[in-house]
């Protein structure tokens, strides 16, 4: 069974960095044609893709965001890192890790998701 | 890149048969067979409903369909029951990366 869940800080200051890890189970990001992937959701709002890290660590962030994000691996404890910097008030929102699988280019799992709210 | 276009709204009674539509460009939609829908109820996370358009993961049911036409993919879902009540998402791959679309809250009558 796979699984994954988010975990971090709930409440970040502004300007402060988030760091938030995803910890997975049922399946290796060492194996060719996985990949995890960050993607939030601003209460009430949509679903925005955030950053990709693949099995051989490619790495692909979203082009309004990049120069704020950075996404890691440690393979050996199935966890995926995403660091944001200079945290806003919009970046408010329910952050999910998701497994993207190259095989059918979906996100095929995810996890629950964990509430970021910056605030002073 | 700007979001995928979907209706902020569809209805239907039980029984009845929607579509949802999801209107991006030739330089996502169009150009690719890679839509991919996702059901989210209130409070829950995302779930794989479509992928590559038209295919459906195991144990989604079959009375979700897909299909796509020049920047249009649409979601068909018949047979509506009360549990389909929720938030629909598009996702296509727009080139460097996934755009999702503004989403659709789907309710039964």
């Amino acid at each position: 069974q796979v699984t994954l869940r988010e975990s971090g800080p709930a409440l970040v200051k502004p300007t402060q960095t988030l760091t938030l890890t995803c910890t997975f189970s049922g399946f290796s990001l060492s194996t060719s044609g996985m990949c995890v992937s960050w993607i939030r959701q601003p209460p009430g709002k949509a679903l925005e893709w955030l950053a990709r890290i693949d099995w051989d660590d490619d790495k692909y962030y979203s082009t309004s965001l990049k120069t704020r994000l950075t996404i890691s691996k440690d393979t050996s404890k199935n966890q995926v890192v995403l660091t944001m910097t200079n945290m806003d008030p919009v970046d408010t929102a329910t952050y999910y890790c998701a497994r993207f699988t190259v095989t059918i280019d979906a996100f095929d799992i995810w996890g629950q998701g964990t509430m970021v709210t910056v605030s002073s | 890149q700007s979001a995928l276009t979907q209706p902020a709204s569809v209805s239907g009674s039980p029984g009845q048969s929607i579509t949802i539509s999801c209107t991006g460009t030739s330089s996502d939609v169009g150009s690719y067979n890679l839509v991919s829908w996702y059901q989210q109820h209130p409070g829950k996370a995302p779930k794989l409903m479509i992928y590559e358009g038209s295919k459906r993961p195991s144990g989604v049911s079959n009375r979700f369909s897909g299909s796509k036409s020049g920047n249009t993919a649409s979601l068909t879902i018949s047979g509506l029951q009360a549990e389909d009540e929720a938030d629909y998402y598009c996702c296509s791959y727009a080139g460097s990366s996934p755009l999702f679309g503004g989403g659709t809250k789907l309710t039964v009558l």
